[in-house]
């Protein structure tokens, strides 16, 4: 019972901006959007998160949008080392966080 | 802070016998979750705890698999009897409870082969 809705691959040219979807139509007033990646067989790494309003990190920007039923990863200027599966989770801290399938990120040369 | 830690890396049993995973989290993390990861069914969460209290292990596959937390520094996840089908990398996670909600660290995860 997925809460987001993400496109199952994207790719992107190195050094190009790298632009990564995601749906929560039903998210709650009190949960977070959160984004992780996983490269290779590797444990997933934390990105950014964020609750209303756009972040920014040495790694990436959130935006959210204003109806908080979407939002967008972007990651600036993508590298090969960027290449991995991307993942959108909705939550609220000390409940569960449950992963669904990602999206594949490609970036190529 | 070293980060998550769990071991063994690998873990290579024959069906039949039992397999215990361990994982440390990091020092003042408060939530503690296992998850298990297969090519079919993606990264499953199996239970999480908060504050050493399981809270939600309808993830876990069935009696042959348990968990505990004796200790806010400690967790094991045991599976007996392992099965072939058992064969998966398991991760765990923890993460602060703050009231500005922050994120959650991985381990580098245990392969485990059943054969």
């Amino acid at each position: 019972d997925a809460k987001t809705t993400q496109p199952p691959s994207m790719d992107c040219a190195e050094g190009r901006a790298a632009n990564l979807p995601c749906n929560h139509s039903t998210i709650s007033g009190n949960e977070y959007v959160y984004w992780y990646r996983q490269i290779h067989s590797q444990g997933p790494q934390y990105i950014i998160h964020g609750l209303k309003n756009n972040e920014t990190n040495e790694m990436a920007s959130l935006i959210i949008t204003e109806d908080r039923k979407s939002s967008t990863l972007i990651l600036p200027h993508a590298t090969l080392r960027d290449t991995a599966v991307y993942y959108c989770i909705v939550r609220v801290a000390g409940t569960d966080m449950r992963f669904g399938a990602g999206t594949r990120l490609t970036v190529k040369p | 802070d070293a980060g998550v830690i769990q071991s063994p890396r690998h873990e290579v049993t024959e069906m039949g016998q039992e397999v215990t995973l361990r994982c440390k989290p990091i020092s003042g993390h408060n939530s503690l979750f296992w998850y298990r990861q297969t090519m079919m069914r993606g990264l499953e969460l199996l239970i999480y705890f908060n504050n050493n209290v399981p809270i939600d292990d309808s993830g876990m596959p069935e009696d042959r698999f348990s968990a505990k937390m004796p200790n806010a520094s400690f967790s094991t996840l045991k599976i007996q009897p392992s099965e072939p089908r058992d064969s998966a990398v398991y991760f765990c996670a923890s993460s602060p409870i703050r009231r500005m909600n922050t994120e959650a660290f991985f381990g580098q995860g245990t392969r485990l082969t059943v054969v």
